[in-house]
């Protein structure tokens, strides 16, 4: 079983339309939780993250960690065109010395 | 502020050829590096990190090496090129163990 996975889509959406893009993991030890959000041809940026679970809102976006189902998702309000990226998980236990991402989602926000 | 340097950003290489890729920081002291590949419809693989000049942890076994001769200089080598070593590869440092990666602007590499 692989640490992280996401669904590679592409996941195509209308301008305004709500994103939901989803992440599990394997790892219990696992407590924060980052979105990267890279664009094409270029290197991945933190976008945000969340500690333990719950929620974290950030402008349009919403990050969400359910530990007891290893589940890890981020919702876009009002999506925009240049939403479109692919979107990586990046879950992180203390003490780590590497980062292991998710496999990243792909979205394409359409005018 | 800081910032990661990287280059060459694209190189096309013959199978066999050897490969020197290389990444600097500035504006920062004793940052984590890290060198990932992204292959196509793959996610990031992490291929080395160093947290100090000398000190070179490697994840996966392969024809690649990594050095860090100095504090925020990183280097990724191959002395012969597989068809599988085609990628994007990218550079990163953080500040010691955080999940904050920053990311170089990447090197796409073809192997023929």
């Amino acid at each position: 079983q692989k640490e992280v996975e996401q669904d590679p889509g592409p996941l195509s959406v209308p301008e305004g339309a709500i994103v939901s893009l989803n992440c599990t993991y394997s790892n219990s030890a696992f407590q924060y939780f980052m979105w990267y959000r890279q664009y094409s041809r270029k290197g991945p940026e933190l976008l945000m993250y969340t500690y333990s679970s719950g929620n974290k809102e950030d402008g349009r976006f919403t990050a969400q960690v359910d530990k007891s189902s290893k589940y890890i998702s981020l919702f876009i309000r009002d999506s925009q065109p240049s939403d479109s990226a692919t979107y990586l998980c990046a879950p992180v236990n203390t003490g780590f010395q590497k980062l292991v991402f998710g496999t990243g989602t792909r979205l394409l926000v359409s005018p | 502020s800081q910032t990661i340097h990287q280059w060459p950003a694209t190189l096309v290489q013959p199978v066999g050829s050897p490969l020197s890729l290389e990444c600097t920081v500035e504006g920062t002291s004793n940052p984590n590096l890290y060198w990932y590949r992204q292959a196509a419809g793959r996610g990031l693989q992490l291929l080395f990190y160093s947290v100090g000049i000398g000190q070179i942890s490697s994840e996966v076994p392969q024809n690649l090496s990594a050095s860090r001769p100095q504090d925020r200089q990183f280097i990724l080598s191959s002395k012969k090129l597989l068809l599988s070593d085609s990628g994007f590869y990218l550079c990163a440092w953080s500040r010691g163990f955080t999940g904050e990666l920053f990311f170089g602007e990447g090197s796409r590499l073809t192997v023929l």
